[in-house]
């Protein structure tokens, strides 16, 4: 089915280890976007790639890395997790030179402890 | 850079009945769009509302629509009619326009719950 997936869904993880949150596209689109969710916060932007092998840095990019080897997965790793990383993660999508906005993935809740 | 805000963290509305949500942006661009996301427990991001920022005339979308005012940088999401399905967190957000062969990053606000009751 064409559409945006986060995996997984929810994840538990312990202080100082690295985890990884996949996010993989079918629409073929260009650009791509991690935002974290926080009460009070809204959505606020990490990292985001305008192709293959292109990333730059969003609002809030400490303690995350990502990459984009292939224009359709746009992975998230936290690479010494914390507590303060604690949050709701979201992938989107876009096409470039538009602006509809972006299409969502449904969110990976992680927790730290 | 832009900045969105949402005064109104949680409100609430009866069945059938309209409610109104607010939202002001900050920037100093001129050509851009604004937007209403809605997340409903589910956590999908689901777009509802769309407005360009050179268009006068206010976005509708069946029982949402928007007050546009470019001069007093506000755009307010009045719900019309409200069901309980629209119980959900209301979030505004800017994106200014993209260059050719670009794409712009979405800024949020804080959001708004809003719960719809009997």
């Amino acid at each position: 089915d064409a559409g945006i997936t986060q995996s997984p869904r929810y994840k538990i993880t312990e202080t100082g280890r690295q985890v990884t949150l996949m996010c993989h596209q079918t629409w073929s689109h260009s650009y791509m976007f991690w935002y974290r969710q926080d009460l009070g916060h809204g959505l606020r932007l990490i990292y985001y790639s305008a192709a293959a092998d292109i990333t730059d840095k969003g609002e809030v990019p400490d303690g995350y890395v990502v990459s984009r080897s292939k224009t359709e997965n746009f992975p998230l790793t936290l690479e010494s997790a914390t507590r303060s990383q604690t949050s709701v993660y979201f992938c989107a999508s876009s096409d470039a030179g538009t602006g509809y906005g972006y299409t969502f993935g449904s969110g990976t809740r992680l927790t730290v402890v | 850079a832009q900045t969105v805000t949402q005064s109104q963290p949680e409100m609430s509305v009866q069945e059938a009945e309209t409610v109104t949500l607010s939202c002001t942006y900050d920037t100093s661009e001129n050509n851009y769009y604004l937007f209403w996301y809605k997340q409903p427990p589910s956590r999908q991001m689901i777009l509802v509302i769309r407005q360009e920022a050179y268009k006068q005339q206010n976005a509708t979308e069946n029982r949402f629509s928007v007050n546009f005012q470019k001069a007093a940088k506000s755009f307010s999401l009045k719900i019309s009619d409200s069901q309980l399905g629209d119980t959900a967190m209301y979030f505004c957000a800017f994106m200014k326009s993209p260059y050719t062969g670009t794409a712009s990053k979405l800024t949020f606000g804080t959001g708004t719950r809003l719960q719809v009751t009997l």
